[in-house]
């Protein structure tokens, strides 16, 4: 089954203490992106990658960190977490622009 | 600043009524996406308009892109329970690259009431 997946689905953490959220597709495509979503600001971009080892900012993209080593994982790095990066993020893959969406990791820092 | 303004955020209604959301931008867009999200899920492509004036339906779902490519909407027709959720349009516009830029509406949060 076609799919991205997340790791983990939810999170609380404390001020600082760096995280990861892992993404992976099967679809082997090579676009991958992370975005936030916040109430009444809709998705916004974080990072993307076009390849493996090409990654550039999108919108957000203060206080994170990715890598793409392996064209199927994209993971988001946060090094030190902070109460306004609480938030609901997905990550996508896409193909010709139309984005598969993972499921979502509900991430709380405290 | 939000490139992609989509109007309701909110609508309310009751089974078998019709409703429209709307999706406007100053900008051109090269197509554009309606995607719909559930609870505790990612959002899922519905569809993708591509020239300008172009209508596509799906079922009892009309999408219109604006003849300008500014703009569009997203008609439902005799709402069912079944198409609550939060819908979202989202606008690409093509770089120097591949793969074009995204931007998201802030959604409209749909409520269809037995």
């Amino acid at each position: 089954e076609a799919q991205v997946t997340q790791n983990p689905r939810y999170l609380i953490t404390v001020t600082g203490k760096k995280l990861t959220v892992t993404c992976s597709q099967n679809m082997n495509h090579e676009y991958m992106s992370w975005y936030r979503q916040d109430p009444g600001l809709g998705l916004r971009q974080i990072y993307y990658s076009m390849n493996v080892e090409v990654t550039d900012k999108g919108d957000v993209p203060e206080g994170y960190k990715v890598s793409r080593k392996e064209k199927r994982n994209f993971p988001l790095i946060l090094e030190s977490p902070s109460p306004n990066q609480t938030s609901l993020y997905f990550c996508a893959s896409s193909f010709l622009n139309e984005q598969y969406f993972g499921p979502g990791t509900r991430l709380t820092v405290t | 600043t939000q490139l992609l303004e989509q109007s309701p955020q909110f609508l309310s209604i009751q089974e078998g009524e019709n409703l429209t959301v709307y999706c406007n931008s100053s900008s051109v867009f090269s197509s554009l996406q309606w995607y719909r999200q559930e609870p505790g899920e990612g959002p899922v492509l519905l569809v993708t308009v591509v020239t300008g004036g172009e209508v596509k339906k799906l079922k009892r779902l009309t999408f219109q892109f604006g003849d300008a490519r500014k703009d569009s909407s997203l008609h439902i027709t005799a709402a069912q329970p079944g198409d609550t959720g939060l819908y979202l349009c989202a606008g690409v516009i093509w770089g120097g690259t591949s793969y074009g830029k995204l931007t998201f509406g802030q959604g409209t949060i749909l409520t269809v009431h037995p």
